[in-house]
């Protein structure tokens, strides 16, 4: 079945350090791509999305480029923030309609001044 | 404003007990879903309903029941059959559709004395 793999954290980073978190999708035909950051105790904020091959998402400074030859989809930011600390979820929506997403196991961001 | 009202926040219950989880939304939405959320493991698909009166099982329904008398609501019935209920609870709402966003509620931790 479809499933997403992410990069194991937590991702330990200095204020203004670069950021990648991989992500890499296994699905049949071409889902949609997304990911999600979650807060503390909170529930899940969609951070960006791309529905078709090479489309780039972008959102307060992170993007991620949807990469069929790879199928990945990884999340990039030039300059992280202390507010930045936060779980970040990939996930993909397959193609039946039903809205349901499958998600990656997060992983964990933490930002150091 | 619009958005998930989850209840209750926490949640405690002894072993053998039933319990039952609130979710509403005014977002005017077809589709809702029930996340489970484990340390390290992401989140997995208890039910999701499409539509008023009708609902599927996702991926680990066992011990689990749900209802959709209203479009607004989605509660969730923790039964004492459920082997590890210990977990944090997220309800989430769509459109509908592969390209639309969840929106997720602020969740519920169930903790199983």
């Amino acid at each position: 079945g479809d499933s997403v793999t992410q990069m194991e954290g937590p991702v330990t980073l200095s204020e203004e350090a670069f950021l990648t978190i991989n992500c890499t999708y296994t699905a049949t035909g071409y889902p949609s791509l997304f990911w999600y950051v979650q807060y503390p105790g909170e529930g899940l904020q969609l951070l960006l999305k791309a529905t078709k091959a090479d489309d780039k998402g972008s959102n307060k400074g992170f993007e991620a480029t949807y990469r069929k030859e790879t199928t990945s989809f990884h999340l990039e930011k030039g300059s992280v923030q202390v507010s930045d600390s936060a779980v970040y979820f990939c996930a993909l929506s397959d193609r039946s309609n039903t809205g349901k997403l499958i998600f990656g196991q997060g992983t964990t961001l933490q930002v150091k001044p | 404003d619009g958005g998930i009202t989850q209840s209750p926040k926490y949640l405690f219950r002894k072993e053998g007990q039933n319990v039952t989880l609130s979710c509403e939304q005014n977002l005017n939405h077809d589709a809702m879903y029930w996340y489970r959320q484990d340390p390290g493991q992401g989140l997995r698909l208890i039910y999701y309903s499409q539509i008023v009166n009708d609902f599927q099982k996702g991926d680990i329904a066992e011990g689990y029941s749900v209802s959709r008398e209203k479009k607004e609501s989605f509660p969730l019935t923790v039964t004492s059959a459920q082997k590890n209920p210990t977990a944090f609870y997220l309800c989430a709402s769509s459109s509908g559709g592969y390209t639309g966003e969840l929106f997720f509620g602020e969740g519920s931790r169930l903790t199983v004395l």
